[in-house]
């Protein structure tokens, strides 16, 4: 399967600290993504790292991508109660269908107040 | 306002029964794609269109079945078929490109009674 996996599966921490949530994956790869999922809603993407790029920031959230390793991390600093919510992964597949994105089951992250 | 809209938000579906799930998108995008997502999973492919009259199996297919007769409409029939049909059902659609978000929409949640 190319799906990614994130790893943990569930995370809990305090307003104020970091969250770090890591992505692996099995193929080789044009992008790997990562999307927010509230309870019972739709997935709303985040960021897009491509193959060739090592980090990139948006906001309060910071992503690494390492192809050597096929992994990815996810980090979300000062986090907030209002970043409760499951984060995704999702690559593509080179030589797969363009847009076609596999995703993995998710990191549940509670941030309590 | 641009987006992705799914209805309805939740069905209930008797045993033996059809049901049909609406997708419209308003962005003139040319891939749309059906996801199923059950408890703590993540996303499954069922299908996929990227152009009007023409649809691909995804990793799912069994038990449903799609039409694309409109740039803007992918609806998504479960059938008697399906065996196991309760589940959050997700629509997306997105360019055909490399390195491209999937824009979603907020589900609908079939339960069968």
């Amino acid at each position: 399967s190319q799906q990614g996996e994130e790893d943990p599966q569930a995370l809990s921490i305090q307003e104020g600290e970091n969250a770090t949530m890591n992505c692996s994956y099995k193929t080789s790869i044009n992008n790997l993504q990562w999307y927010r999922q509230n309870s019972g809603r739709g997935l709303v993407h985040l960021i897009l790292i491509r193959s060739n790029e090592r980090e990139k920031h948006s906001g309060r959230l910071r992503v690494t991508l390492d192809t050597s390793k096929k992994s990815s991390s996810l980090l979300i600093t000062a986090s907030r109660a209002a970043d409760t919510a499951s984060y995704f992964c999702a690559t593509d597949g080179r030589g797969s269908t363009l847009g076609r994105l596999y995703f993995g089951r998710g990191t549940q992250l509670t941030v309590w107040p | 306002d641009g987006g992705i809209t799914q209805s309805p938000k939740y069905l209930f579906r008797k045993e033996g029964q059809n049901v049909t799930l609406s997708c419209e998108q308003n962005l003139n995008h040319d891939a749309m794609y059906w996801y199923r997502q059950d408890p703590g999973q993540g996303l499954r492919l069922i299908y996929y269109s990227q152009i009007v009259n023409d649809f691909q199996k995804g990793d799912i297919a069994e038990g449903y079945s799609v039409s694309r007769e409109k740039k803007e409409s992918f609806p998504l029939t479960v059938t008697s078929a399906q065996k196991n049909p309760t589940a959050f059902y997700l629509c997306a659609s997105s360019i055909v490109d490399m390195n491209t978000e999937a824009f979603f929409g907020q589900g609908t949640r079939l339960t069968v009674v």
